[in-house]
């Protein structure tokens, strides 16, 4: 199974809002409601920030938010902060693996 | 609360056979699956496979040949075993607990080198 596809780098001002796109196939991100993201600082373990498409572990920032369209999910980080710079990774349920994008780096300028 | 922890040996050679250990503590072991996922140096993540009370293992097929994950509810670990490795396993392993579909808790992590 093919990862998903992410781009390598975005960035944005602080309280700027910025999306990171992850791009699968009809047989994983197209087939299921199962996307993820995950949240990794440097030297740190991934962290979940989204699961199902669009639903947000309890207690986390509401500044993050996810979507699905066909093929291609989306994150998007509202009012940036400095603490958001980080990699974020999407993942995705199939029938056989899980897969992950390749990442995301986020930088805040 | 639930805390993974994890250990096992950082340094192997090529051929060796790879073993991690994750301990789950704070919540339940059973109704979860329990999985391994690893981070080669500057790279993405890949799923390895996970296992869940009761049922079979499931892993990645690119893997499969090589893997085996095991479960002991008595102690309320689970276990990573991998052959044959080369330098291409070479990574940050870590254990993380799911419902299948997503990870919500993960271990600190674990660097294995592989290099003779």
């Amino acid at each position: 199974q093919s990862a998903l596809t992410q781009p390598a780098s975005v960035s944005g001002s602080l309280g700027q809002s910025i999306t990171i796109s992850c791009t699968g196939t009809s047989r994983d991100i197209g087939a299921y409601d199962y996307v993820s993201w995950y949240q990794q600082h440097p030297d740190n373990a991934p962290k979940l920030i989204i699961f199902g498409v669009t639903n947000r572990p309890s207690g986390f920032s509401h500044r993050f938010s996810g979507s699905k369209s066909g093929n291609v999910a989306s994150l998007t980080i509202s009012g940036l902060q400095a603490e958001d710079e980080a990699l974020y990774y999407c993942s995705s349920f199939t029938t056989t693996n899980m897969i992950f994008g390749g990442g995301t780096k986020v930088t805040v300028l | 609360q639930v805390q993974l922890q994890q250990w096992g040996t950082g340094r192997l050679e090529p051929s060796d056979t790879l073993s991690l250990t994750c301990s789950v503590s704070g919540g339940s072991f059973s109704g979860h699956f329990w999985t391994w996922i690893r981070q080669p140096p500057g790279k993405g993540l890949e799923w390895i496979g996970e296992i869940n009370f009761g049922g079979p293992a499931n892993y990645n097929s690119s893997l499969e040949t090589r893997v085996t994950i095991s479960i002991d509810t008595s102690r309320n670990h689970f276990s990573l075993s991998l052959t044959s490795v080369t330098a291409a396993d070479t990574a940050t392993y870590y254990c993380a607990r799911g419902p299948g579909d997503y990870f919500d808790i993960w271990a600190q992590g674990t660097l294995v080198t592989v290099a003779s």
